[in-house]
């Protein structure tokens, strides 16, 4: 399969404890993207990388999001010290700079902190 | 008031029916996004265009820039394509601001 892996697919973790996500986007993609997205609510940005080079974040992410794409494939998004309202379904996007730009989307992470 | 708006929030139809989801946009953007999303979570890009019209099937996206609006349209409406449709606009690095989605449901 070479399209855009998460994993874990699905995560419960009690509040104040640390969760990490997985990303692996399409292998020749070198732009990868984290989305937020809560209960009938679109997604909402959280970063953006090329290469290894994290070049936007959000307001959104706050101190206890950090994200990381060492050597610009796959990335990881934790979240340290996991309250309530950070459960969400976390996706992952991939796309080629050069391209027609279209994303590819994993199937998302979902985060439920008890 | 959000940079990407979406009508209708949600819409039931009848197999066989033609479908129209609107979105309206207020900033400038480099590219417009349609997208479908089952349950469970999983996205899947329709279309992607900055001018014009795209047809894939029976499905039909336009735009006008001019106007910042875009539609989708849904042709003999069946009900697999039951699901939420979402408008996304992309900006810088294709960053994308994203609709509320349209929560579609099409019955037998």
């Amino acid at each position: 399969d070479t399209g855009v892996s998460q994993n874990p697919r699905h995560k419960i973790t009690k509040r104040g404890q640390n969760v990490t996500f997985r990303c692996d986007p399409i292998s020749e993609h070198n732009r990868l993207y984290w989305y937020r997205q809560t209960l009938g609510q679109g997604p909402e940005f959280l970063t953006y990388f090329q290469n290894e080079a994290q070049l936007e974040k959000s307001r959104l992410l706050s101190d206890r999001f950090s994200a990381e794409r060492p050597k610009g494939s796959f990335s990881t998004l934790e979240i340290q010290r996991t309250e309530q309202g950070d459960s969400a379904m976390y996706l992952c996007a991939s796309s080629y700079r050069w391209g027609s730009g279209e994303l590819f989307f994993g199937e998302g992470s979902r985060l439920t902190v008890l | 008031k959000n940079e990407v708006e979406q009508s209708p929030q949600n819409l039931t139809a009848q197999e066989g029916e033609f479908i129209t989801i609107n979105c309206s946009y207020s900033v400038g953007i480099s590219a417009l996004h349609w997208l479908q999303q089952h349950p469970g979570g999983g996205i899947v890009s329709l279309f992607m265009l900055s001018s014009g019209k795209k047809k894939h099937g029976r499905l039909i996206a336009t735009i006008n820039i001019q106007e910042k609006h875009s539609s989708l349209h849904i042709t003999a409406s069946h009900p697999r394509d039951s699901a939420v449709y979402i408008c996304a606009v992309g900006g810088a690095g294709n960053m994308l601001t994203f609709g509320g989605g349209t929560r579609l449901m099409v019955k037998p």
